[in-house]
């Protein structure tokens, strides 16, 4: 079935920095991936789509400049934190799917942001 | 995007009794899928349902889309300790995107 990996599973940074979050589909080409935040005890929300060779999609809300997602080929997206804030702690998630009807979307095993 | 609501939010049961979690979307869903997490976990699919008043089974499992595709429930029979979880509907949207409700977190009782 199609993996996903996410990486890295849990990074500590400095308040002013940026964190670069990678999505990779390992035995799949995904053109679209798809970046949700999760807060503790609290629904996915989806943040953004990832289009492979263009810009992503962005869901209202969601600051462009501050997180910046880059699809530059078939197998990658990555997603940068920019500038980050103790708020921008939380779970970021990545997915995309082969075959949405017949085995939905696959979860990157997701991203836990500590800003201190 | 869309509001999707579940509830219960939070739901506790003995082991052996049933369980139902609903869902219901502000507007008319092109389908909806259900997921799983696991506590500290990432979400799993389980199905996705895609026709007016469509009813699937998956083991103990129940999924119920309906009639007017803006709700949905999940029904599990005689649950088990390795149900727990939160489980999630999520509702498709005008694109590949979903927007996943606000999930119900089910604890089972030994």
């Amino acid at each position: 079935g199609a993996v996903v990996s996410q990486h890295p599973s849990r990074v500590i940074c400095k308040s002013g920095t940026s964190v670069k979050i990678e999505c990779r589909s390992l035995d799949f080409q995904a053109t679209t991936m798809f970046w949700y935040r999760q807060f503790p005890k609290q629904s996915l929300m989806l943040m953004a789509t990832s289009n492979e060779g263009s810009k992503a999609t962005y869901e209202q809300g969601v600051e462009k400049d501050k997180f910046l997602i880059n699809h530059a080929s078939l197998t990658l997206s990555t997603l940068t934190v920019t500038s980050a804030h103790p708020e921008d702690s939380s779970f970021y998630i990545c997915s995309a799917t082969t075959d949405p009807a017949n085995s939905g979307y696959t979860f990157g095993s997701g991203t836990r942001l500590t800003v201190v | 995007g869309q509001q999707v609501m579940q509830i219960p939010q939070y739901q506790h049961v003995q082991e052996g009794e049933d369980f139902t979690t609903y869902c219901n979307s502000s507007t008319t869903l092109s389908n909806i899928q259900w997921y799983k997490q696991r506590p500290g976990g990432h979400p799993v699919f389980l199905i996705q349902l895609v026709k007016s008043g469509e009813v699937k089974k998956q083991k103990r499992l129940t999924f119920q889309f309906g009639e007017a595709k803006k709700n949905s429930s999940l029904h599990i029979t005689a649950t088990q300790t390795t149900d727990v979880g939160t489980y999630f509907c999520a509702g498709g949207g005008t694109g590949n995107q979903f927007y996943f409700g606000t999930g119900t977190s089910l604890t089972v009782i030994p």
